[in-house]
Order: C-alpha cells, then sequence, then structure tokens
C-alpha cells in the first residue's frame, strides 16, 4: 500500500526566512508520480508541481524548489525568503501510475500548515 | 484554471437523511475523483471513476455510492447520512490525453462543507 508521511503538523516563521516542508513516501511501484498542493486560508487546491519517479533533477520556480530523492524516499520542499502569502497548508501526495487497474489514484499526506508571521 | 464546480458549496443537513453533493467539469476529462477532508488526515479518495458509467471504490467508500451517467457529472450520494460524515468534499478531474503508465495532474474543485447534524 501506498503512504505519504509529512511529519511536520505545523510550522511557523517569520517573514522572509526560508523554510523546508519535509515529504517521505512508500509504494512498491517503481513508476510513480509525486506531487504538491497548496490549501491556502481560502480553502481551494492549488495545484504547485509534478515530478515523475524517472526523474531526480530539482527544481525551482521563483521562490519555491523542490528536492526529489529516490535513495531516502523523500520529496520536500523549501520556500526562499517566505512572505506572509505563503501561509497555507501544503500538502505532498503520491500517485501510481495509469495503466491496467491503476487510475492515477492520489494518496495525500496529513498535510503541513504553514504560518508566516509578519 | 479547470472547470470544476462543487455544488452545493455549504450543506447542513439531518443524521439518517440522504445528501447528493455534484462535481461538474466543463474540461471533457475522462477520469474524476470524490475526496474527503478531514483534520489530520489530508484527503482520502471516496470513489472515482474512470470514464462514464464507470467508476471504482476509493480508501473510504463505506457509506458512500456514486454515479457517472455523463462525462461532465461525477454525483456522490450519501445515502442516509452520519456523524462521521461531516467533512468537507472535494472532486477532482484529471485529463487522459497520456499512454497508460503516466499519470495526469489532478485539479480540484473549490469543495462542499457538508455538515451532519
Amino acid at each position: 500500500a501506498q503512504k505519504v508521511t509529512q511529519a511536520q503538523t505545523e510550522i511557523s516563521v517569520v517573514e522572509k526566512e526560508d523554510v523546508t516542508l519535509d515529504c517521505v513516501y512508500e509504494t512498491r511501484d517503481t513508476t510513480y508520480y509525486l506531487f504538491w498542493y497548496k490549501q491556502p486560508p481560502s480553502g481551494e487546491l492549488v495545484f504547485l508541481i509534478r515530478r515523475n519517479s524517472f526523474d531526480e533533477q530539482n527544481e525551482i520556480s521563483g521562490r519555491y524548489s523542490w528536492n526529489f530523492q529516490k535513495s531516502t524516499s523523500s520529496f520536500n520542499f523549501t520556500i526562499t525568503a517566505s512572505q506572509v502569502v505563503d501561509s497555507a497548508v501544503y500538502f505532498c501526495a503520491l500517485s501510481e501510475a495509469k495503466g491496467g487497474t491503476s487510475y492515477g489514484k492520489l494518496t495525500f499526506g496529513q498535510g503541513t500548515i504553514l504560518t508566516v508571521h509578519p | 484554471d479547470a472547470g470544476i464546480t462543487q455544488s452545493p458549496r455549504h450543506k447542513v443537513t439531518e443524521t439518517g437523511t440522504p445528501v447528493t453533493l455534484r462535481c461538474h467539469q466543463t474540461e471533457n476529462h475522462r477520469y474524476m475523483y470524490w475526496y474527503r477532508q478531514d483534520p489530520g488526515h489530508g484527503l482520502r479518495l471516496i470513489h472515482y471513476s474512470y470514464g462514464v458509467k464507470d467508476t471504482d471504490k476509493g480508501e473510504v467508500s463505506d457509506g458512500y455510492s456514486v454515479s457517472r451517467s455523463k462525462t461532465e457529472d461525477f454525483l456522490l450520494t450519501l445515502e442516509s447520512a452520519t456523524s462521521s460524515q461531516t467533512s468537507v468534499y472535494f472532486c477532482a478531474i484529471s485529463e487522459s490525453r497520456v499512454t497508460a503508465g503516466a499519470s495526469d495532474t489532478q485539479y480540484f474543485g473549490p469543495g462542499t462543507r457538508l455538515t451532519v447534524l
């Protein structure tokens, strides 16, 4: 069975600090996909990134960066120079590959509540 | 943004009453999913659909049924609502343009907050 663990329930930082959100996953699949979603206080779920299991290159998008390490089954998310608008719940998720009886179902972590104080 | 709407957005009902939540998409995507969000659990899959009239159970399907009679609509029904079904319900859709062995990104609707008294 697939499992995603976000051990940090809540993180509180002051604006301009860097912050890393941890995500550890378990799967028996050799092909899988990892995602991060953001849920701001308004409640919607916003897609941030998708990575497949064959691509371990780190990715940077503005102040956001992601570190994927298959050796430790981790897909961590770093926000550089955090801002108040980054305050949200962040979810890491794992998807099996489609094919056969697989339909891309997502398994989510419990979420990390990030609060950025001015 | 993906064209996904959910109705109603908020609902309060009483234990034992039937409830139907609707997810409507304008993207013509093949795959649709229902999740529930509860504190400490993240989002958990209830049911999903991989085509019209093709549905299957997810992780937490007990007490729920679904139907998909056309591509754009995916209905979630609580036959007899219980207080444990108080939650926020999210619908999601994903594309099917990739071949087997891939996984499309799921895009989520705005959510429905359901309270069962």
